[in-house]
């Protein structure tokens, strides 16, 4: 079975211009979250899905952090503009229901800003 | 907002040692887990802890969810050199949410 998969892998972008990270989760899992990972730090919960809907986007910087999950499967996160704080791994990861422990991690998208 | 505190930050062991790291919060947590990241990949899980004073194992790794709820560790024993990565500790304060607090990691080295 497939786990999550996430690209680009690694995203290099000058400050100011937009940038995409794509996630494809686990066939069936209808629990998506995306991550941020700074380096040296444990991964920080930007927003979760359940199925389409944003349960918990509290976390997300909503003047320039974009998400959406249009069919509940595949997820987009977007910056726009990009600072040169952003630069993180965006981790993504998927569950099969809210109480399940077993988040199942992707390898990330390492981003630079410079 | 909450947080856990992890130690040692790092450790730098010989092949064959057992290793201890452990997290503490001023929260109370319902659940802890323990993953292990290594370098280009995203968290794994290893261990997930249930109850208070829950001892589980698996393998070489044993972790203890404390009495308190706000303290966690996890053991290795006999080291071996693919063991090395990078240990997180996270908990959940309501199962309903699902939302997991990660500690800042523990990197741990393992000299052959």
């Amino acid at each position: 079975e497939a786990g999550v998969v996430q690209s680009p892998r690694y995203k290099i972008i000058e400050k100011k211009q937009p940038v995409a990270f794509w996630c494809n989760p686990i066939s069936g899992h209808n629990t998506l979250y995306w991550y941020l990972q700074n380096l040296g730090q444990g991964p920080e919960l930007l927003i979760r899905y359940e199925n389409e809907e944003a349960v918990d986007d509290s976390q997300l910087p909503k003047d320039r952090f974009s998400a959406e999950r249009l069919k509940g499967v595949d997820s987009t996160l977007k910056i726009q503009p990009a600072e040169l704080g952003d630069s993180a791994v965006y981790l993504c990861a998927s569950s099969s229901g809210l109480n399940t422990d077993t988040q199942y991690f992707g390898p990330g998208t390492r981003l630079t800003v410079l | 907002g909450q947080q856990l505190n992890q130690s040692p930050q790092s450790m730098f062991i010989q092949e064959g040692e057992d290793v201890s790291m452990n997290c503490t919060s001023s929260s109370i947590f319902n659940t802890w887990l323990w993953y292990k990241q290594d370098p280009g990949e995203g968290p794994v899980l290893l261990i997930a802890l249930y109850k208070a004073g829950e001892l589980t194992s698996n393998g070489r790794l044993t972790a203890q969810f404390g009495i308190t709820r706000k303290d966690s560790f996890l053991n290795i024993s006999a080291s071996i050199p693919s063991d090395v990565g990078i240990y997180f500790c996270a908990g959940r304060v309501s199962s309903n949410t699902g939302k997991l607090i990660f500690g800042q990691g523990t990197t741990l080295q393992v000299k052959p």
